[in-house]
């Protein structure tokens, strides 16, 4: 069985700040994904970004980017220029190949963005 | 472009009823996975469907709890004889068919969920 840990439960920046949330993960699978998901106070659940395990370069969109490490089993979420929309529970996911067991979360880090 | 419906938003039963829980996918999607998030924790998984089969129930309760996907409508979770303890909020989401068949390397897309409370 797979198991992911976000170490920080609670993060406060102030906006258009950068900001790193950390996640690692533990899993013997070789193929495998994964995802940051955000869930604002409205509680839908939005995929954020998307890394598969055998891709080397880093995923990133627009102002969200990861730094993935394989061989420490570290998946880290940056947000750049932070904006007040960006607070919200950011969940760290896996998913081993083939979707079986689902997705993984982690117990997520509440990020709050200061005006 | 609809996306993933789950229905209702709010769900109240009284301790010993039923509940039914409705999630229609994407268009498009055949893959279905069901997930109670309890509060102040991340989602668990509970079941993982596609088109009338059961592929993956590992995450659920073993009493009381089912899901189906039927050829026409809706995926169903079904709780039995519900209890104070099954309040949560319950997410279904939906994925494409991917390579091999499975849903493991298409991103998973999630509904509003429905929020259960047991009086």
């Amino acid at each position: 069985a797979q198991t992911v840990t976000q170490s920080q439960p609670e993060m406060s920046v102030q906006e258009a700040e950068t900001v790193t949330l950390s996640c690692t993960y533990d899993t013997s699978e070789n193929n495998y994904y994964l995802f940051w998901y955000k869930q604002p106070p409205s509680r839908q659940m939005i995929l954020v970004i998307r890394q598969e395990a055998y891709k080397q370069q880093n995923a990133t969109e627009n102002r969200f980017s990861v730094n993935f490490q394989k061989a420490a089993k570290s998946f880290s979420l940056k947000i750049s220029d932070s904006q007040l929309g960006d607070t919200a529970m950011y969940f760290c996911a896996f998913m081993k190949q083939g979707g079986a067991d689902g997705l993984t979360f982690g117990k997520g880090t509440h990020l709050i963005i200061q005006p | 472009n609809a996306g993933v419906m789950q229905n209702p938003r709010h769900l109240v039963r009284r301790r010993g009823q039923e509940a039914r829980l409705r999630c229609s996918p994407m268009k498009g999607h055949s893959h279905v996975y069901w997930y109670r998030q309890l509060p102040e924790e991340g989602l668990k998984f509970m079941v993982y469907l596609q088109k009338e089969n059961i592929i993956d129930e590992s995450g659920m309760p073993k009493e009381r709890f089912s899901a189906e996907f039927p050829k026409e409508g809706p995926s169903i979770l079904r709780i039995q004889q519900v209890v104070r303890g099954d309040s949560a909020a319950y997410f279904c989401a939906s994925s494409r068919s991917g390579t091999g068949g499975s849903g493991g390397n298409q991103p998973q897309h999630f509904g509003d969920g429905t929020r259960l409370s047991i009086l």
